[in-house]
């Protein structure tokens, strides 16, 4: 059971680039979300999912776009990079009430970007 | 709508010392309270948590008591080690809500 897996570890982009960064998980889960962390920022909720084909954004949802095509994969499509992007993002998700769910949400281990 | 206070950081504490990170926080009805550990270059993971009022999570020696008549979470444990050293996070989940509410995080060092 691999849980939360972010695909890259790390990336360096040029202003202007486009890239998506991939997540999923096998766990079943209806809830997904994406989060950046910035230094003394916490975690902030950039967009987030219900289940297929249902997205919704949140706090910072500005240059990014998302979509889930399946229950397993919500990948985070970064448009025209900016240095302001420079961020590790998280991936985490949790079963809704149809998964018999304990209200938990799992973290993959974050994607290192820096945006030149 | 939902919030959660937690203490700014960093705190620096000596091998087997006692902590204690303060949370409280604002919601409607009655949430699930949840601390997460963030260890250096890794995502979040859950440490303990508390789904009702007087409910005590406890996980790796921290302890959390839900206090309603406080709106509080605060995290303790006894005596910290140098691989305590993390961030913490607090966090609650009303009912009806898709994700959580975090804090800002608190960062934890503690030195031998």
């Amino acid at each position: 059971n691999a849980g939360v897996t972010q695909t890259p570890k790390f990336q360096v982009l040029k202003t202007g680039q486009s890239m998506t960064l991939q997540c999923a998980q096998d766990m079943n889960h209806e809830y997904m979300s994406w989060y950046r962390q910035d230094p003394g920022m916490g975690l902030r909720l950039i967009h987030y999912s219900v289940g297929a084909g249902i997205t919704d954004q949140g706090e910072v949802p500005n240059g990014y776009n998302v979509s889930r095509s399946t229950t397993e994969d919500f990948p985070l499509r970064l448009l025209s990079a900016a240095p302001s992007q420079t961020s590790v993002y998280f991936c985490a998700s949790r079963g809704g009430l149809l998964a018999g769910a304990k209200n938990i949400q799992y973290f993959g281990a974050g994607t290192r970007l820096s945006v030149l | 709508g939902d919030s959660v206070t937690q203490m700014e950081g960093p705190v620096t504490l000596s091998e087997e010392a006692f902590l204690t990170i303060n949370c409280t926080y604002t919601a409607t009805g009655y949430p699930s309270l949840f601390w997460y550990v963030q260890y250096p270059g890794e995502g979040l993971q859950l440490l303990l948590k508390a789904t009702k009022a007087d409910d005590k999570g406890s996980n790796k020696g921290f302890e959390a008591t839900y206090r309603k008549e406080t709106t509080s979470f605060h995290l303790e444990k006894g005596s910290v080690q140098v691989s305590d050293s993390a961030v913490y996070f607090c966090a609650l989940l009303s009912g009806g809500s898709y994700i959580p509410t975090f804090g800002r995080g608190t960062s934890l060092i503690v030195h031998p």
